[in-house]
């Protein structure tokens, strides 16, 4: 079991916006605002699309963006593409003994 | 341009003993931390634990403190994950990743593959 909690998948059409959901506690998500997010594509390595809860990386679309209240954090995606489809993971620092926790990972499936 | 470029695929045995390396170039190797990241097939990512090359100080994720060592060459700007004695649950793809300032992770390797077969 991940130590941060989010729907193992979504779905959404070509134009639409998704959200995914990435629950932790008050030890991670809800004390910091060191959230990311990660893009996976099948056979690849993961790449960085969101930081410190809603900063993009050059070269990231603005179609995504990220926020967090409470002890949850979110990663909306916009005008969805093809090339969207991937697996997503949220992570995020959580204290000096454990330091970073992963979610479990959402399979985002553009239909 | 930053690059992290991980050593080839391994096929080992359980007992065996391994260790991969991550060669960080296009950046200055000692003002970034190095973290390693588990992927087991199928699974989820997995954070295993973190070095500064500018002074080896090395931190462990609980899951993987005892299990794996890791160390780093700033000389020749590589770091490395070993064990000791390979199981077969260690099977899986080994990520290097470069820690940005804050705790997100802006560069990885291309991963490593180790597969601990009898």
């Amino acid at each position: 079991q991940s130590a941060l909690t989010q729907p193992a998948s979504v779905s959404g059409s070509p134009g639409q916006s998704i959200t995914i959901s990435c629950t932790g506690t008050s030890s991670d998500v809800g004390s910091y605002n060191l959230v990311s997010w990660y893009q996976q594509h099948p056979g690849k390595a993961p790449k960085l699309m969101i930081y410190e809860g809603s900063k993009r990386p050059s070269g990231v679309s603005n179609r995504f963006s990220g926020s967090k209240s409470g002890n949850t954090a979110s990663l909306t995606i916009s005008g969805l593409q093809a090339e969207d489809e991937a697996d997503y993971y949220c992570c995020s620092y959580a204290g000096s003994s454990t330091y970073v926790v992963f979610g479990g990972g959402t399979k985002l499936t553009v239909l | 341009e930053v690059q992290l470029v991980q050593s080839g695929a391994e096929v080992k045995k359980p007992g065996e003993s391994l260790k991969i390396s991550c060669k960080g170039s296009g950046y200055s190797f000692t003002s970034y931390w190095i973290g390693w990241v588990r992927q087991m097939p199928g699974k989820g990512l997995e954070w295993m634990g973190i070095i500064y090359p500018g002074d080896s100080d090395t931190r462990y994720s609980p899951s993987f403190q005892g299990q794996v060592t890791i160390s780093a060459d700033k000389s020749i700007s590589t770091a490395y994950l070993q064990w000791s004695s390979l199981k077969a649950s260690d099977t899986a793809m080994y990520y290097c990743v470069r820690r940005d300032s804050g705790w997100h992770w802006d560069y990885w390797g291309q991963g490593t593959l180790v597969t601990v077969s009898s």
